[in-house]
C-alpha cells in the first residue's frame, strides 16, 4: 500500500513569505502529526490532527498552523517565515490517535528560508 | 530541557556482533516508548515499541529493554548487519495522559556497522 506522501519535497522561500506543506496519510489512517527536524533541536512535535480536529499542539508560535480534511489529508501552514524556520518538516500518520499503533513517517519537505 | 536523551551521537559495531543503543528519559509520565531508524533523505521508519507495563519486547533481531526505575531503555540488534547502518531515534509518549505532547524524540545515535 502507498506510504505517507509529502509534497513538495523541497522548497525555497524568502523571509516574510508564507508556505503551505501537504501530507497524504496511509489509506485508512485518521491521525496525522507534524514534526520539525533541525540539526540543533532534533525532531520536535508541532501538532496532531485526528478526524479533522487538532488534538494536540507542541510548543511552537501561532505562525505555525494546520488543518485536516475529511479524507484525512493534512496541510501545514507557516506564515511570516523566519530564517530559523529552515528545517525538514515531517508528517506522520497513524491508525489511532496519539500514535497508539505507531506512526509511519513520510520522507519530509525540506524548507529553506533565505 | 531534554526529556529524552541519547548520549552517544555515534556507535561503531562490527558486522555480526551485537549493537546496543541507549536512551534515558526524565519525564515519569512517559509510558510508551518507540525506536525509529532513519536513512538520509528519508523519513524515520518505525522499528519497535514497548509499553511501560512490560520490560522487554522482541521482534526478530530487535529487542527493546525498559528499566523504569532507572528511566532507561535500550535497543539491542543481534546480529548487526550492514543495512542496519542508519541514525536511530528513541521516542517517548505519555499515552495515558492523552499524548498531548506527541512523541518526544532523542537527538539520535548514528550506528555504523563495519564489515
Amino acid at each position: 500500500k502507498a506510504g505517507v506522501t509529502q509534497t513538495p519535497r523541497y522548497l525555497i522561500k524568502t523571509r516574510g513569505q508564507q508556505v503551505t506543506l501537504s501530507c497524504s496519510p496511509i489509506s485508512g489512517h485518521r491521525s496525522v502529526s507534524w514534526y520539525q527536524q533541525t540539526p540543533g533541536q532534533g525532531l520536535q512535535f508541532l501538532f496532531e490532527y485526528f478526524s479533522e480536529t487538532q488534538r494536540n499542539k507542541g510548543n511552537f508560535p501561532g505562525r505555525f498552523s494546520g488543518r485536516q480534511f475529511s479524507n484525512s489529508r493534512s496541510e501545514m501552514n507557516v506564515s511570516t517565515l523566519e530564517l530559523g524556520d529552515s528545517a525538514l518538516y515531517l508528517c506522520a500518520s497513524s491508525r489511532g490517535a496519539q500514535g497508539r499503533y505507531g506512526y509511519t513517517f513520510g520522507s519530509g519537505t525540506r524548507l529553506t528560508v533565505v | 530541557d531534554q526529556q529524552v536523551k541519547q548520549n552517544s551521537p555515534s556507535l561503531s559495531v562490527q558486522e555480526g556482533r551485537i549493537s546496543i543503543l541507549n536512551c534515558d528519559y526524565t519525564n515519569s509520565m512517559f509510558d510508551y516508548f518507540l525506536w525509529y531508524k532513519k536513512y538520509p533523505a528519508e523519513g524515520p521508519t518505525f522499528l519497535i515499541s514497548i509499553s511501560s507495563i512490560k520490560d522487554k519486547n522482541e521482534d526478530g533481531r530487535f529487542t527493546v529493554f525498559l528499566n523504569k526505575s532507572a528511566k532507561h531503555l535500550s535497543l539491542h540488534i543481534v546480529p548487526s548487519q550492514p543495512g542496519d547502518s542508519a541514525v536511530y531515534f528513541c521516542a517517548a509518549s505519555a499515552l495515558s495522559g492523552g499524548g498531548a505532547d506527541g512523541l518526544t524524540f532523542g537527538k539520535g545515535t548514528h550506528l555504523i556497522i563495519q564489515p
